[in-house]
């Protein structure tokens, strides 16, 4: 049972472009989201985080923005460029007895041409 | 150079063989995990450990095992019980477990003969 789900597997963006990743989740416990990045045959980087007490956290080109209420989360990045061309992953963690566990997303591929 | 890492970065099974991929941590972490990525699907939890002598299943645990006798490592051994074992194995680590945040070591490829 897929509790986040990125429905896009694959976005083209021109380089020096706005890149919007969407990512919808649907138990409503979970608290805190966060955006990795992955290039082939490696292990995944954090990019950005937000708990749910927030609606917009920003770092630098990296902007998550959370809709609570209609249990959506999107990762823009401005102005995309080509270095940014790899597989995001959306992952999202509810406390519970045995502390937090990632549910992630099936990933969406981002490739920013020149 | 704080970070975690694995090994080794491929490794090949041979049917009724266990293999047992390495993980080691330097960051202080007391919480680590791992997880499974097959072609075209997110990462799923095989087990994680919040603590140095204590360890849970995640989603998928059947056919691996793991030990926690170090702080630093958290080996995962994938059995002969576990019959499609080809995937991606991805080690992860936080401060603790009710530190959200995760961090990725580059994983491990393994293959069936």
């Amino acid at each position: 049972d897929q509790q986040v789900k990125q429905n896009s597997p694959s976005l083209s963006v021109q380089e020096g472009r706005i890149s919007i990743l969407n990512c919808d989740y649907t138990n409503s416990m979970f608290d805190y989201f966060l955006w990795y990045k992955k290039y082939p045959a490696e292990g995944p980087t954090f990019l950005i985080s937000i708990s749910s007490i927030k609606d917009k956290n920003e770092d630098g080109r990296f902007t998550v923005f959370l809709n609570k209420s209609a249990k959506h989360l999107s990762l823009h990045i401005v102005p995309s460029q080509p270095g940014d061309s790899a597989v995001y992953f959306c992952a999202a963690s509810a406390p519970s007895n045995s502390g937090y566990a990632l549910n992630f997303g099936k990933g969406t591929s981002l490739l920013v041409t020149p | 150079d704080g970070g975690i890492t694995q090994s080794p970065k491929y490794l090949f099974r041979k049917e009724g063989q266990n293999v047992t991929l390495s993980c080691e941590q330097n960051l202080n972490h007391d919480a680590m995990y791992w997880y499974r990525q097959d072609p075209g699907q997110g990462l799923r939890l095989i087990y994680y450990s919040q603590i140095v002598n204590d360890f849970q299943k995640g989603d998928i645990a059947e056919g691996y095992s793991v030990s926690r006798e170090k702080k630093e490592s958290f080996p995962l051994t994938v059995t002969s019980a576990q019959k499609n074992p080809t995937a991606f194995y991805l080690c992860a680590s936080s401060i603790s477990v009710a530190h959200p945040t995760q961090y990725f070591g580059p994983g491990t490829r393994l293959l069936v003969l």
